[in-house]
């Protein structure tokens, strides 16, 4: 195991809701990064932050927010859900920052928007 | 944007079979790893490896930086090999952001 973990597990929300997805980095970690992977398809990156600041941001419009705290767990919220928005979300935490180092993923929380 | 391509996209193997997984990128890269995704969605980190080659156990990667590939080799594969392999590179540009390959989906039989 990574030591990256993720909550809930699963969730079903309706269309037109709004759902906030969390995510405890691994220890030593002060980077997290956000990626949405939908069936059959590799993930796609959403946004990424380190030191409580977006760093970086995937092709995902301004509905898909999130927030960094102190100890560097982070939130993804989603608003106004779309039933497109159904998948697999993962975090990923690194330390360094923007500098390229090994990612490691937690678990997912499969969303699925009815 | 960066690129990344793999193949095959999808391998049936039987067991003890080696198998060798193709990922081709588009840039220049300062990050490349490899996971394998179990059937519950978690990815497991297999290697980081931005160039040349490292080995654990019976699965070792090579990447050519300078050609844009790496390779992902499984000797001797098992039934829980099976799954969906990964290639994903990132470079400084955008937060480390890592772009995923549409993966190649390995079943090994017994």
């Amino acid at each position: 195991e990574t030591g990256v973990t993720q909550s809930p597990t699963h969730l079903i929300k309706t269309r037109g809701q709004q759902v906030t997805l969390r995510c405890s980095s691994q220890s030593g970690h002060n980077t997290v990064s956000w990626y949405q992977q939908a069936l059959g398809q590799g993930p796609q990156f959403i946004f990424q932050y380190y030191r409580e600041e977006e760093n970086g941001r995937g092709n995902f419009p301004p509905r898909f927010s999130g927030l960094q705290f102190p100890n560097y767990s982070s939130e993804l919220n989603v608003n106004a859900l779309e039933l497109d928005d159904s998948a697999l979300y993962l975090c990923a935490s690194s330390s360094g920052g923007a500098t390229a180092y090994e990612q490691y993923f937690g678990p997912g929380t499969r969303l699925t928007v009815t | 944007g960066i690129q990344v391509e793999q193949s095959p996209p999808d391998l049936i193997l039987q067991e003890g079979a080696n198998s060798t997984l193709r990922c081709n990128f588009s840039d220049s890269v300062n990050n490349l790893q490899w996971f394998h995704q179990n059937p519950w969605g978690q990815l497991i980190n297999l290697f980081y490896i931005p160039s040349g080659t490292k080995q654990n156990g019976r699965l070792s990667a090579t990447t050519v930086a300078t050609e844009r590939y790496s390779l992902l080799y499984i000797s001797s594969s098992q039934t829980t090999d099976s799954g969906v392999y990964f290639c994903a590179e990132a470079n400084n540009n955008a937060g480390n952001m890592l772009t995923f390959g549409g993966g190649t989906r390995l079943m090994v039989k017994p």
